[in-house]
């Protein structure tokens, strides 16, 4: 079955920095990945996806990149705030090719420092 | 204002009482879901519905049942629920191949 790794369980960066986040996944090859922020005791919320022929895709201070020959995403936040800080999931579809069950990672939990 | 919604937000049983929790979405999605939270073990879903009557098993669908006669509900029912199903649940929807709308999850203590 595929396997989704997100590095290390926790960072802290300093505000204004850049967070880099990493997304690894094994045994197959996903035609699309997605990125949600979970805020403590809340829902995830959907942030971004990018397709298997997508580079980079951005939004706003966003920036995902999917690198399909080393089989991860990195998502970056640019100039980073304090009220960028929650968990950052990676989500990719299942290895039957079906839309309808998302793989999650176990998440990043970003905290940014004042 | 489009959302889904769960009921209860918080819920402390006993073990072998039978609970449901309800979850209702009202952008007419199709296609929703149940998953729970664990730490270190991420979200990982129960059961899904791809529409009315049309449900089907998740990665750890043991010890719950779903039901989907409406569009808009996908209650969750765990008949007999144990303390291994303490965990935190959120239900999900989305439109076609959309990404998902998640709900502000339930939190579930069983004693």
């Amino acid at each position: 079955s595929q396997k989704i790794e997100q590095n290390s369980e926790a960072l802290n960066i300093q505000e204004g920095k850049t967070a880099t986040l990493t997304c690894n996944y094994t045994n197959y090859s996903p035609a699309y990945l997605q990125w949600y922020r979970q805020d403590p005791g809340r829902g995830p919320v959907f942030l971004l996806l990018i397709r298997e022929n997508e580079k980079e895709k951005r939004k706003e201070r966003l920036k995902v990149t999917f690198d399909t020959t080393l089989k991860q995403s990195l998502f970056h936040i640019t100039a980073s705030q304090p009220a960028d800080s929650a968990t950052y999931l990676c989500a990719l579809p299942p290895l039957s090719g079906s839309a309808r069950q998302l793989t999650f990672g176990s998440g990043t939990q970003l905290t940014v420092l004042p | 204002e489009a959302q889904v919604t769960q009921n209860p937000r918080y819920l402390i049983t006993v073990t072998g009482k039978k609970l449901t929790v309800t979850c209702s979405q009202n952008m007419n999605h199709e296609y929703m879901s149940w998953y729970r939270q664990d730490p270190g073990l991420g979200l990982r879903q129960i059961y899904y519905s791809m529409n009315v009557e049309v449900t089907d098993k998740g990665d750890v669908p043991e010890g719950y049942k779903v039901s989907r006669k409406e569009k808009r509900n996908f209650p969750l029912i765990l008949e007999s629920p144990s303390p291994n199903q303490t965990s935190l649940y959120f239900c999900a929807s989305s439109p076609g191949n959309s990404p998902l709308h998640f709900g502000n999850g339930t939190r579930l203590t069983v004693t």
